[in-house]
């Protein structure tokens, strides 16, 4: 049964990077889009991006987070990972990591807690 | 583009609710929508896919259509139960295939 779990710390200072780790168990790697949502306190899901593997890797983030964001896959150690540079406190919230086959966002981790702090 | 939902909607247990989700564009009409149950402290999870499809695992009293003449989706719960009460999501994808989802809309069962 393939799992998703999400790492990292829970508290970033403003103006800092933050860093995340996804780490799929049990499950392939490759044709998926493996995806980053997040979801602000009390608020809705906001699609970050996603890394694609099939023998070369590809990208695509949120419109408006293009600049800051940056996701990377390690298909040795089956992770993937998140960067958000430059946070403010916006940047706050539940962070997901998911899989997506073609439409479908099949599995999901539990997410994680993520407080930027000035 | 963007998805647009209700806030919220109310029914009693044993009836059948509809959640609509309209599209700011005629983009609904060229793609797929999926549809997201999120309980409170949960993460979201697949109960409709590719418009109509039911994931392994959820009822048939889920299910899904869309009108594309009117650039809309809907997700249909029937038979509701205590346990649907939940915070529920569509998604779909912009032109650049880039996902979207819509604000979301809270069930609540009386």
């Amino acid at each position: 049964q393939v799992q998703l779990q999400e790492s990292g710390p829970g508290l970033v200072q403003a103006s800092e990077t933050l860093s995340l780790t996804c780490t799929i168990s049990g499950g392939a790697i490759n044709n998926y889009y493996w995806s980053w949502v997040r979801q602000s306190p009390g608020r809705g899901l906001e699609w970050i991006g996603f890394v694609y593997h099939t023998g070369s890797t590809s990208t695509h983030y949120h419109p408006s987070l293009w600049t800051r964001a940056s996701i990377s896959l390690d298909t040795v150690n089956n992770q993937f990972f998140l960067e958000l540079s430059s946070v403010t406190a916006a940047d706050s919230g539940i962070y997901f990591c998911a899989r997506r086959s073609e439409w479908h966002f099949d599995l999901w981790g539990r997410g994680t807690l993520v407080t930027v702090s000035s | 583009f963007t998805l647009t939902q209700p806030p919220s909607v109310s029914e009693s247990p044993g009836k059948t609710v509809t959640i609509t989700c309209s599209g700011s564009s005629g983009r609904i009409a060229n793609t797929f929508v999926q549809w997201f149950q999120q309980r409170p402290g949960s993460a979201p999870t697949s109960v409709i896919y590719e418009d109509t499809k039911r994931p392994s695992g959820v009822p048939a009293r889920f299910s899904g259509s869309v009108d594309r003449s009117s650039n809309s989706a809907s997700l249909t719960i029937s038979g509701l139960r205590t346990e649907d009460e939940a915070d529920y999501y569509c998604q779909s994808f912009d032109n650049s295939n880039y996902v979207v989802f819509g604000g979301g809309t809270k069930l609540t069962v009386l």
